[in-house]
């Protein structure tokens, strides 16, 4: 799977979007990329994930470039209870035993009153 | 809906003691994860279940880890000996099938002293 690279931390004011960017250069054409966040002391939690197209949810939204080599995830009115650790991961679709998300560092987004 | 359970949420022992964890999928996932979680570092898988069978256990120390997923349902998670490196938070995750999101559990935190 393509690696991806993060800023280890951000800050955001309550209130305002926040921009979360992931690079993964070496994406191939079958990789999806996801986002996963994790609040302190909290098992990781699905965000949205996306192929080609923009994608959007409940929760956020996901800006994919044309050449698909970064993306951005976006919480469009972040609150305090988005202050977590979020995760980009790239990861193949097809399946068999080697079928899996491999978590990096993520970035850590604190959001501030 | 309840969400993935796991017990216990903290565990203190002493190395070279055994310790057990445990996790109840959320109901009708067929797929069922452990992951192994260090300070400041994204999870890492151990083993994912597909119902009842092991299909990715090539990360788990089989030398002192061993895990096992009776009826498909929930699942055991056991160290024997302890080791102070396996300090850590374990996490369970489940999901319809391997190609869905991911639900994870709160984690177990493992102090070894």
């Amino acid at each position: 799977d393509a690696k991806t690279t993060q800023p280890p931390s951000m800050d955001c004011a309550e209130g305002r979007a926040a921009n979360l960017p992931c690079n993964h250069s070496t994406i191939s054409g079958n990789e999806y990329v996801y986002w996963y966040r994790q609040i302190h002391s909290q098992g990781p939690q699905y965000i949205i994930h996306g192929l080609k197209n923009n994608e959007t949810n409940e929760m956020a939204s996901l800006i994919i470039t044309e050449d698909r080599k970064s993306s951005t995830l976006i919480l469009p009115h972040a609150t305090l209870r988005d202050t977590a650790v979020y995760y980009c991961i790239v990861h193949t679709g097809s399946g068999g035993s080697n079928y899996k998300l491999t978590f990096g560092k993520g970035t850590l987004l604190t959001v501030n009153p | 809906e309840a969400g993935v359970v796991q017990s216990p949420r903290y565990k203190i022992i002493e190395k070279k003691q055994p310790v057990a964890f445990w996790c109840n999928p959320i109901s009708g996932h067929n797929t069922l994860y452990w992951y192994l979680q260090n300070l400041g570092q994204g999870p890492e898988l151990l083993i994912r279940y597909e119902n009842e069978e092991a299909v990715d256990d090539s990360q788990l120390p089989k030398d002192r880890f061993s895990a096992e997923r009776l009826k498909g349902v929930d699942s055991t998670l056991k160290i024997q000996p302890a080791e102070l490196g396996d300090s850590a938070v374990y996490l369970c995750a489940s999901s319809l099938d391997y190609r869905d999101e991911q639900f994870f559990g709160p984690g177990t935190r493992l102090t070894v002293l």
